[in-house]
């Protein structure tokens, strides 16, 4: 998987929009940049994947550049339960001979 | 659907007692297979992967083994724990599609 670079921690408020940026300079033709969320006591969350430009879902979304260098993930209107770490990753498992592993995460701590 | 079992949610050993969790996945054939540790604060550390039955590859060795007796289960086991061996310990799977993993709920794994 490629070496991807975040911020190790964030505040924000209620209410708010948290935007994370993931740097990934190194990112190959075929690679998906994925995001997962992780809650504490619990198991990371897949929450959206995308290629190019822009991908939205119900929790979140993604913004890519043309270059692929870097991805944010944007999540509206933050509430204290989206207090969380969250990873992003980018990368082929299968060309990583399906290892998955993970970086440190950005923390990200809402306050009210 | 897809679903991953992954027991006992929590645990307390004694230093130098065996080891031994288990993971099933259901509604998948072949899936990546891959436990992680996290210790309190920290990210997530591959300990071993499987991409099929018999087929283990170790990250972190010490005194942790792994094993696929069957397509859809894995197990991680121990001869003697340590103290360091505490930890939330997960259980994932993928299919080798891009950087996108299911996680389990994780066990909770205390060493005194």
């Amino acid at each position: 998987l490629a070496k991807t670079t975040q911020p190790i921690s964030m505040d924000s408020y209620e209410g708010q929009e948290v935007n994370i940026t993931c740097s990934h300079n190194n990112i190959a033709t075929n690679d998906y940049i994925t995001w997962y969320q992780q809650f504490p006591s619990q198991g990371p969350r897949f929450i959206i994947q995308g290629y190019k430009t822009k991908v939205t879902n119900e929790v979140a979304s993604l913004f890519i550049p043309a270059d692929r260098k870097s991805s944010t993930l944007s999540l509206p209107r933050v509430s204290l339960s989206d207090t969380a770490v969250y990873y992003c990753l980018v990368g082929d498992i299968k060309a990583a001979g399906n290892k998955l592993t993970f970086g440190g995460g950005t923390r990200v701590l809402v306050k009210p | 659907s897809q679903t991953i079992h992954q027991w006992p949610a929590t645990l307390v050993q004694p230093v130098g007692s065996p080891l031994s969790l288990e993971c099933t996945v259901e509604g998948t054939s072949n899936p990546n297979l891959y436990w992680y540790r996290q210790a309190a604060g920290r990210g997530l550390q591959l300990l071993f992967y499987s991409v099929g039955i018999g087929q283990i590859s170790s990250e972190v060795p010490q005194n942790l083994s792994a094993s696929r007796p069957q397509d859809r289960q894995f197990i991680l086991s121990s001869k003697k724990l340590l103290l360091s061996d505490s930890g939330f310990y997960l259980c994932a799977w993928s299919k080798g599609m891009n950087t996108e993993a299911f996680f389990g709920q994780g066990t909770r794994l205390t060493v005194v």
